[in-house]
């Protein structure tokens, strides 16, 4: 159990251009999901934390209407990243927990791998 | 303010030896503590967590933790390292009085296991 999912896995774009990454939980239902960052070889670096039907809560420096979150179902939150330009390339990762309140495990998708030329 | 350090970038151990992955861990009040594993290009995989009462916590594929209170720390260990259980490993940590649900990770440790 407490599988996520992202689609998709791997993604080449234009500069300019708009890119919209999916995270899913595909055996629970996710109260919270977060979206993280990992430049290579370091750490995670959260975006921004999104509950179901409400609006994410960013990180300090993370731009909001960049990195657009929508978390519209118990099961799916989006990421676009909107206008995208080559520092935005990086490998983005979702987590998804049932009740953060409980302190239950985050889970974690197999990441996205973003390329923006 | 919340932190975690692992101090050690790479850990090298030969198959079959016992395997310890340092973490320290600094927070206000009281804490959850986490161990993942990536492997390359992957997400992270859950392997254990402290949340309360017993110090030592078995998790996933054969890990083990023990939670100290007194050093702040919460090391990752392994009786007989595998040649597959080289990954990065990544500790994490909750603290449970913040108010927040967002861990804090360190920065990882690459863990080598030579055949």
């Amino acid at each position: 159990g407490a599988v996520v999912s992202q689609h998709p896995s791997r993604v080449i774009c234009k500069s300019g251009t708009s890119v919209k990454i999916e995270c899913r939980s595909l055996d629970f239902q996710a109260t919270t999901m977060f979206w993280y960052r990992q430049f290579p070889k370091q750490s995670l670096m959260l975006m921004a934390t999104s509950n179901e039907g409400s609006k994410a809560t960013y990180e300090q420096g993370v731009e909001k209407d960049k990195f657009l979150i929508n978390h519209a179902s118990l099961t799916l939150s989006t990421l676009t990243v909107t206008s995208a330009h080559p520092e935005d390339s990086s490998f983005y990762i979702c987590s998804a927990t049932r009740n953060p309140g409980l302190a239950d495990t985050q889970y974690f998708g197999p990441g996205t791998r973003l390329t923006v030329l | 303010a919340q932190s975690v350090a692992q101090p050690e970038d790479q850990v090298n151990v030969a198959e079959g030896n016992p395997l310890t992955v340092k973490c320290t861990y600094s927070v206000s009040g009281n804490p959850y503590l986490f161990w993942y594993v990536q492997y390359p290009n992957r997400g992270l995989q859950f392997l254990l967590k402290y949340i309360t009462g017993d110090n030592l916590v078995k998790g996933s594929y054969g890990f083990e933790a023990e939670f100290n209170k007194s050093q702040t720390s919460f090391h990752l260990k392994k009786p007989s390292a595998l040649v597959s259980d080289s990954a990065l490993y990544f500790c994490a940590v909750r603290d449970r009085g913040s108010g927040t649900y967002k861990y804090i990770f360190g920065t990882g440790t690459r863990l080598k296991v030579l055949a």
